[in-house]
């Protein structure tokens, strides 16, 4: 099954730290971009990232950009996204989305809550 | 960056009759070289993640109802549901792919009315 499973959420203080992973079954994931977007409460979405298929391209929207980083292990299938300096507007579900132009394959999304 | 403003935020259409979502962008998303509008849509409904609907504006994604339409060019865009399903009860996103940062829509929710 082509599939995209997100983990690595939970509850993180203000300036914490967090590293979400997402994990890709059922299609050749080496060959594709990999995008992180997310969904506050309430809200919208919003692209936060992505990577090109050997890691050696990244593109983050300003908000997170020096404190998030994106990054992909291929030989694992999957997908990160480390999270530093946390802010409590970056509370949101976190989710993984195969491409960088549409995003035609969307994990279920896991939730990161800034709080103190 | 590119804003994307949909209008309405909400509509309510009876069962079987049309519905009509916009999608205005701040700036061109048609690439003169290939002629290619890079606009997507999704269909998102709670619970559920995102799912793509229409891509290079009019291009409908494998699987999707061919109720579902896709027009425009430029900075004008239109998603059309011809005949409402209950089970299109969602909040429909257009998403420019034309240049970083990405950007969404606000959203449109449809209801039955």
């Amino acid at each position: 099954e082509v599939q995209l499973v997100e983990s690595g959420g939970g509850l993180v203080q203000p300036g914490g730290s967090l590293r979400l992973s997402c994990a890709a079954s059922g299609f050749t994931f080496r060959d594709y971009w990999m995008s992180w977007a997310r969904q506050a409460p309430g809200k919208g979405l919003e692209w936060v990232a992505h990577i090109n298929p050997d890691g050696s391209e990244t593109y983050y929207v300003d908000s997170v950009m020096g404190r998030f980083t994106i990054s992909r292990d291929n030989a694992k299938n999957s997908l990160y996204l480390q999270m530093n300096s946390l802010r409590v507007e970056d509370t949101a579900v976190y989710s993984c989305a195969r491409g960088h132009w549409w995003l035609g394959l969307w994990g279920q999304g896991t939730l990161v809550t800034v709080s103190s | 960056d590119i804003v994307m403003t949909q209008s309405p935020d909400s509509l309510a259409v009876s069962l079987g009759e049309r519905a009509t979502i916009n999608c205005k962008s701040s700036q061109s998303v048609l690439y003169s070289s290939n002629s290619q509008n890079y606009l997507a849509w999704y269909q998102h409904k709670p619970g559920q993640p995102p799912k793509l609907l229409m891509y290079w504006a009019s291009t409908r994604e494998s699987g999707v109802p061919d109720r579902f339409s896709g027009s425009g060019s430029g900075a004008d865009f239109t998603l059309t549901i011809s005949s409402l399903q209950a089970e299109d009860v969602a909040v429909y996103y257009c998403h420019q792919y034309y240049s970083i940062p990405r950007t969404f829509g606000q959203g449109t929710k449809v209801e039955i009315k």
